[in-house]
């Protein structure tokens, strides 16, 4: 079964500094990795989904991957107070093809103008 | 974006009793899922289901819990009986296929069992 793990648990940044957040996972077998936001009493809104080593960027929100490093990062550019929120990193489970995605416990971003 | 609605947002019960929990996929899509995240824990990977039965579910699945969509109708979670360890909020997703066919969630109802 993966384990995903996040870090840090809570990052604090000021409007426009870069934030940037981790995940690893324990191994490299899953074929989509993804980044959500959870905004306070919402449900989750994707960000970034990931398939090939290397980056990926979607507006303000650049995942890179490096599957032999069991490693996937989210950095935002620019980011703002808007951008305060829960992000979470997901991967994928390829064993039974289901679409069973495995969370990790979250990154706490707080902006702060 | 396509939207997946929850109904009802929050919902409190006496141990022992029966919940059904209500979700309204995005219209067109095939492959329904639930996941659970207890307070301060992660989001953890409940059933998925597909074509009327279930594909894949997770031990947290026990055996009071059971899924349904009945004729293209809402996509429902049932807990028969409820116990305290249910409290949670429930997270329902659908998605047009598998593989990095992408998961549209729901706000989630949160569940309060007494």
């Amino acid at each position: 079964q993966q384990k995903v793990q996040q870090s840090p648990e809570s990052l604090t940044v000021s409007e426009g500094a870069m934030a940037s957040l981790n995940c690893t996972f324990s191994d490299g077998t899953s074929d989509n990795f993804r980044w959500y936001r959870q905004h306070s009493g919402k449900g989750l809104e994707v960000l970034v989904s990931i398939f090939s080593d290397g980056e990926k960027e979607e507006g303000r929100f650049t995942a890179h991957l490096n599957r032999a490093s069991l490693h996937v990062s989210l950095h935002i550019r620019e980011p703002q107070p808007s951008d305060s929120a829960v992000y979470l990193c997901a991967m994928r489970d390829t064993g039974a093809n289901t679409g069973k995605l495995t969370f990790g416990h979250g990154t706490i971003l707080r902006v702060h103008p | 974006g396509p939207k997946v609605l929850q109904i009802p947002s929050h919902q409190i019960i006496d141990m022992g009793q029966m919940v059904t929990l209500n979700c309204d996929p995005v219209s067109n899509h095939l492959y329904f899922y639930w996941y659970k995240q207890i307070l301060g824990q992660q989001m953890e990977f409940l059933v998925n289901f597909y074509n009327g039965k279930v594909m894949e579910k997770s031990k947290l699945f026990k055996d009071q819990f059971s899924v349904e969509r009945p004729d293209g109708s809402y996509f429902t979670l049932k807990i028969q009986p409820t116990a305290l360890e249910d409290s949670a909020v429930y997270f329902c997703a659908s998605s047009p296929g598998l593989g990095g066919a992408e998961q549209f969630f729901g706000p989630g109802t949160r569940l309060t069992v007494l």
